[in-house]
């Protein structure tokens, strides 16, 4: 899987968005680009993925530059319960049981003050 | 409610006393995994199905076993635990090995 970069950690205000940045330049051309976060100890959450469109669902949008090499993810009014810590991975859309592992760095540690 | 069910969620148990934690899905998925999560570590895989008595191992199988019997149901064995299994263990299943559900988690320590 190609690797990513995200800094260790932000924060932000609640009810303001969240932007959230991955860089993943290595990426290629069949790579989805995944964000999944963890609770303190809590199993680790999907939240979006995407290969090269932007991609919105109930939870946060995601975005993808042009050339693909970096996205930020969007919580739109992140709230006290969206502290956590945030992965960005890049993973190909085929899979057979060798590379279905999930892989994740250090992520972001994302701290939403009151 | 779709969910990845756990149990137990905490154990304390004793070296050489087998043990096992069981993970349950109701998603209908074919893929299901086991993962260990210890500080400093990540997240590793231990073993994958990828559907009923198809598994393999992950990346850290010493230790444990497997099986899958049922669609549903892939728990996870420790014949002979030991202390360096103490860690927090999370089972995951999705409908090809991409987007991944996990559950809730198992605090595992062994003494």
């Amino acid at each position: 899987d190609a690797k990513t970069t995200q800094p260790p950690s932000m924060d932000c205000a609640e009810g303001r968005a969240a932007n959230l940045p991955c860089n993943h330049s290595t990426i290629s051309g069949n790579e989805y680009v995944y964000w999944y976060r963890q609770i303190h100890s809590q199993g680790p959450q999907y939240i979006i993925h995407g290969l090269k469109n932007n991609e919105t669902n109930e939870m946060a949008s995601l975005i993808i530059t042009e050339d693909r090499k970096s996205s930020t993810l969007i919580l739109p009014h992140a709230t006290l319960r969206d502290t956590a810590v945030y992965y960005c991975i890049v993973r190909p859309n085929l899979y057979t049981g060798a590379n279905s592992k999930l892989t994740f760095g250090k992520g972001i540690t994302l701290s939403v003050r009151p | 409610e779709a969910q990845v069910t756990q149990n137990p969620r905490y154990l304390i148990t004793v070296t050489g006393k087998k043990l096992t934690v069981t993970c349950s899905q109701n998603m209908n998925h074919e893929y299901m995994s086991w993962y260990r999560q210890d500080p400093g570590l990540g997240l590793r895989q231990i073993y994958y199905s990828m559907n009923v008595e198809v598994t393999d191992k992950g990346d850290v199988p010493e230790g444990y076993k497997v099986s899958r019997k049922e669609k549903r149901n892939f728990p996870l064995i420790l014949e002979s635990p030991s202390p360096n299994q103490t860690s927090l263990y999370f089972c995951a299943s999705s409908f090809g090995g991409d987007t991944q559900y996990f559950g809730p988690g198992t605090r595992l320590t062994v003494l």
